[in-house]
């Protein structure tokens, strides 16, 4: 299958700070790419949809000051943390999908973010 | 929206015998379904899908059926093994623009 790489995929950083997490479709050109949050033992929370070239759609509650995201190219999301706080720790993942309809959605490992 | 539910949320098995995980879901547009195994501290990984157009779709151990009058699909582990040990997540997408997933299956296979 696809390849989505993911980086870091473990961070601490401390509180006030800002912390960018990348997502790279190593093989193919993603259309989309979405990011999630999952808290221990949970399932996976849709954060935000984006698409090449255009702003995000964020899901309800999830604030899009302080979730930045930008998907400068069809290869490249990033997500920044800005003025992390100890209650946005958790793990970050990403996923890509290679077209527009009727595809698969390939993950990336996953970033912990620990903010001290 | 859609809504994913998942049975059961803990599955421990024997080594050798079968697991089954279920999921429902609740709008009839959703096309698209894929299983994924989230082993621990990684990203999920697919393992199996299946589209709205097939009723059931099989890669060696590991099958799923969709049943779309009903609205609920299956993932079929037969023989399972220790490295089958992992969080089963179903999902379901309209189209691939969207991914609404259950909220996972935790398998143990016991030795």
């Amino acid at each position: 299958g696809a390849v989505v790489s993911q980086h870091p995929s473990r961070v601490i950083c401390k509180s006030g700070t800002s912390v960018k997490i990348e997502c790279r479709s190593l093989d193919f050109q993603a259309t989309t790419m979405f990011w999630y949050r999952q808290f221990p033992k949970k399932s996976l929370m849709l954060m935000a949809t984006s698409n090449e070239g255009s702003k995000a759609t964020y899901e309800q509650g999830v604030e899009k000051d302080k979730f930045l995201i930008n998907h400068a190219s069809l290869t490249l999301s990033t997500l920044t943390v800005t003025s992390a706080h100890p209650e946005d720790s958790s793990f970050y993942i990403c996923s890509a999908t290679p077209g527009q309809i009727n595809t698969e959605a390939f993950f990336g490992q996953g970033t912990r973010l620990t903010v001290v | 929206g859609e809504n994913v539910e998942q049975h059961p949320s803990t599955l421990s098995v024997q080594e050798g015998d079968s697991a089954v995980i279920k999921c429902t879901y609740s709008d009839s547009a959703s096309n698209y379904f894929p299983w994924y195994k989230q082993e621990l501290g990684k990203g999920p990984q697919l393992i199996i899908d299946i589209r709205s157009n097939v009723g059931e779709k099989k890669d060696q151990r590991i099958a799923v059926t969709l049943n779309k009058t009903a609205k609920h699909f299956s993932l079929h582990i037969t023989e399972t093994q220790p490295e089958d040990s992992a969080v089963y997540f179903c999902a379901a997408s309209i189209h691939g623009n969207q991914f609404y997933f259950g909220t996972g299956t935790s398998l143990t296979v016991i030795p």
